[in-house]
């Protein structure tokens, strides 16, 4: 299956940590890739590879993976951290797939 | 900087054709494969398709296999979405996106609205 599934929300208290999931059986071949996207706005690149960050991404984001499930965790949760999380791998004809959304409410 | 500027939705109606446009700048747009990327109004978002750096490979969503075309123009630095036979389902912001490892984007653009209805 080239789905991929996530949570559809979860909230985190302000300072403490969050760790949001995606499952999929592309996920045993491939890492995830983890997207944060605020209302109105264009999806941003948290986390790419094995757990990279992009220039300009806080370190309170980090990403895992194991078996057929990848990880983002946000350690540490802001007010600004407050939007939905996608993942995204490839599916086995190469094509780009997105986890199912998750979103994200800083008590 | 990155810059990635779409243009050219709309409204249409069903069975109507539309061709969306990327203006890229900032970057050496030959050097990358680019993507179209979509996400209908409060929902997901859905990869629609891909290109490699020198038009050699694309890839497309089921949904829109066979409707969607997409090209670009390494001269004029500009990316192209052709879309025929549009369906109601097919209403979403679209993103023209910048992809450092084929699948995983690193820049967006802002989306442009295409609206199919009669």
């Amino acid at each position: 299956s080239s789905e991929l599934t996530q949570d559809p929300a979860v909230s985190v208290a302000l300072g403490q940590t969050v760790r949001i999931t995606c499952q999929g059986d592309s996920l045993r071949s491939y890492y995830a890739s983890w997207y944060q996207q605020k209302p109105g706005q264009a999806p941003v690149l948290v986390i790419y590879g094995k757990n990279n960050r992009p220039s300009g991404i806080p370190d309170r984001f980090s990403g895992s993976s194991s078996g057929n499930t990848a990880s983002l965790t946000i350690t540490g949760a802001q007010a600004e951290d407050e939007a939905d999380y996608y993942c995204n791998s490839r599916d086995s004809s190469g094509m780009g797939v997105f986890g199912t959304g998750t979103k994200v409410t800083v008590l | 900087q990155v810059q990635l500027v779409e243009s050219g939705g709309g409204l249409v109606k069903p069975g109507g054709s539309l061709r969306l446009s990327c203006a890229a700048s900032g970057f050496t747009f030959s050097d990358y494969y680019m993507s179209w990327i979509r996400q209908a109004p409060g929902k997901g978002l859905e990869w629609v398709s891909y290109i490699s750096s020198s038009s050699s490979y694309t890839n497309y969503a089921d949904s829109v296999k066979g409707r969607f075309t997409i090209s670009r123009d390494n001269a004029k630095n500009s990316l192209y979405l052709q879309m025929n036979s549009l369906r109601a389902e097919d209403t979403a912001v679209y993103y023209c996106a910048r992809a450092s490892m084929i699948v995983v984007v690193d820049y967006w653009g802002q989306g442009t609205l295409v609206t199919v209805s009669s």
